[in-house]
Order: structure tokens, then sequence, then C-alpha cells
């Protein structure tokens, strides 16, 4: 079975510093990953994705196999960062994403 | 203006009442999602829908029924066998593929009262 766990409910960090919020995950085949963020007010909205080893807004994810992890990073918080975010996981030939239960950054000035 | 379209945004039912809550895009997309969204417990998959006539159910479809008679809409109905109906609803579509990534509505906040 798929899942997905994002052990922190909270983070609160200092603008400036450093953010990692944690992704693992269970899945017997090769998964694909995500992480989703929502803006207070704003539509749940696709951040990132591992198979395109992209950055946006500063926040990069490697997919690690061998600990089966899937950590959102930024060096430098800022303050508009502060939102709700999801990691999500996908089997390979796709069917449906299973959601983490979600952690909320807050950035402080 | 492309987009996935969730409406009422706020709903009230009496307990054993059916109510349908709806989804409706505009962006081609082939499959559609039902998603329910509860504090501290994420977002779990309620049913989907990858081609027009046909769903499958996710992981909490009791009490739950969906149709897709359209490509650009799939109804969600919280039926009175839902025990606790009460919930924030989320409606999304893909292209089909997930690493293409999900469109997600704006949401269906449902009181039961």
């Amino acid at each position: 079975a798929q899942r997905v766990t994002q052990p922190e409910k909270l983070l609160s960090v200092f603008k400036g510093a450093p953010v990692e919020l944690k992704c693992n995950y269970s899945y017997s085949g090769s998964p694909e990953l995500f992480w989703y963020v929502q803006y207070s007010r704003q539509r749940l909205q696709l951040l990132l994705r591992h198979i395109s080893r992209e950055s946006i807004k500063g926040f990069t994810a490697d997919l690690n196999k061998g600990e089966t992890s899937f950590h959102l990073k930024k060096p430098f918080a800022q303050e508009e960062d502060s939102a709700m975010y999801y990691c999500a996981l996908s089997n390979t030939g796709f069917q449906k994403l299973v959601f983490g239960t979600g952690t909320r950054l807050l950035v402080s000035p | 203006d492309g987009g996935i379209t969730q409406s009422p945004k706020y709903l009230f039912r009496k307990e054993g009442q059916n109510v349908t809550l709806s989804c409706e895009q505009n962006l081609n997309h082939d499959a559609m999602y039902w998603y329910r969204q509860d504090p501290g417990q994420g977002l779990r998959l309620i049913y989907y829908s990858q081609i027009v006539n046909d769903f499958q159910k996710g992981d909490i479809a009791e009490g739950y029924s969906v149709s897709r008679e359209k490509k650009e809409s799939f109804p969600l109905t919280v039926t009175s066998a839902q025990k606790n109906p009460t919930a924030f609803y989320l409606c999304a579509s893909s292209m089909g593929r997930s690493n293409y990534g999900y469109t997600f509505g704006s949401g269906t906040r449902l009181t039961v009262v």
C-alpha cells in the first residue's frame, strides 16, 4: 500500500533561516513524488515534482530511494513561504495521488 | 479563464438528507478526483475517474456516490449513509498521468446541522 508520512504538523522558523519539511513514503514500486502548497485563502497548487528535478521559489526536493524520503528544502526562508505544505505520492502507472497529513510552515520576521 | 469550478462554496445539510456537490472543469482534462480534507488528516481520496462513464472508489468511498457522464463534470453526492459528512471537499483534475500534477478547485465546505 502507498503511504506518505509528514511527521511535523507545524514548523516555525525565522526569516532567513533554512527550512526542511520532512516527507517519508512507503511504496513497493517506483514512486512519483510531489510537493503541493496551499497559501492562505488560495487553492492547493503544485509546487514541484521530483521527476522534473526543478527548483521553484527557491525550494528543492531530492528523492532518496534508500531512505524513502522526499524532503523539501529552502536555504533562506521568506515570510511569504508561510503556508500548508503537502507531500504526495503516485504509483508509476498513475491512477491517483496519496497525500500526507501536511505541515504548516510559519515564517516569522 | 480555464480552471475548475466547485459550487457551492458553503453548503448546509440536515441529517438524513442527500446533497450533491458540483465540480466542473474546462481544462479538457481526462481525469477527475474528489478528496476530503479534515484537520490533521490531510487529503483523503473519495472517488476518481480517468475517463467518461468510468470511476473507481478511493480510500473512503463509503457513503458517497459519483457520476461521470461528461468529461467536464464530476458531481459528488454525499448520502445519508455517510456518518460524518461535515468536512471540506476538494475536486481536482489532471491530464491523466500524475506527473503533470493536479489542478484543484477552491473547495466546498459542507456542514451537517
